[in-house]
């Protein structure tokens, strides 16, 4: 059973800062997700990695595979990135499983 | 963009009492998933289905659980008999079948038992 670790747990920082989110995992994996949950408790995917990079605006998420390991990045931050960014993991084709969550406030 | 929708949005109930959690999954989908999260805690799987029976389900998905696509559009969550320890916030989520690891979420349908 994969376990997905993610750090640090909460984040505060201020507009403009180069953020980054951190998840590990235990087990190989076909693919990696971060997602991005809102204060209502909707989850939004922002990326799926089974390698390398992607970059969607402000967001880059990389993945190491050998490491098992990956990092979502924001460039110039914004107080409305401020949400829990989740990293899940597929076990399979199918099942995801969750890491706790980074609580990231960035403040004006 | 097509999306995932989820009803109720919030669902209030007595302990013992049956709830059904409704999702109408994106038309072209074909796997569909039931995951919760209860408060403070992290987002937890607890079933998987496609052509019409349960792929996978995980521990918590007991005989109180069960799944069903009644008329080829709706994805249903039903809980025979509501437990305290269901409240929780429940999200479906849809993949179709080209781009299989990427899940589509819903809003999320938010159960109190009380």
């Amino acid at each position: 059973k994969n376990e997905v670790e993610q750090s640090p747990q909460n984040l505060t920082a201020q507009e403009g800062e180069f953020i980054t989110i951190n998840c590990s995992y235990s087990v190989g994996i076909s693919a990696l997700h971060w997602l991005q949950q809102h204060p209502g408790g909707g989850i939004v995917s922002l990326f799926m990695l089974s390698s390398g990079k992607k970059k969607h605006g402000r967001l880059i998420a990389t993945i190491n595979i050998q490491e098992k390991h990956s990092s979502l990045h924001i460039t110039a931050s914004h107080p409305r990135d401020s949400a829990v960014y989740i990293c899940a993991v597929n076990e399979g084709a199918q099942k995801l499983v969750f890491g706790q969550g980074t609580r990231l406030t960035i403040n004006p | 963009e097509p999306e995932v929708t989820q009803t109720p949005s919030h669902q209030v109930t007595q302990m013992g009492q049956e709830v059904i959690l409704r999702c109408v999954p994106i038309s072209n989908h074909l796997y569909f998933y039931w995951y919760r999260q209860i408060l403070g805690q992290k987002v937890e799987f607890l079933v998987s289905f496609y052509n019409n029976e349960i792929s996978e389900k995980s521990e918590i998905f007991d005989d109180q659980f069960s799944v069903e696509r009644p008329d080829g559009s709706n994805f249903t969550l039903k809980i025979r008999s509501t437990k305290l320890e269901d409240s929780a916030m429940y999200f479906c989520a849809s993949t179709d079948r080209g781009r299989t690891y990427e899940q589509y979420f819903g809003p999320g349908t938010r159960l109190t038992v009380t």
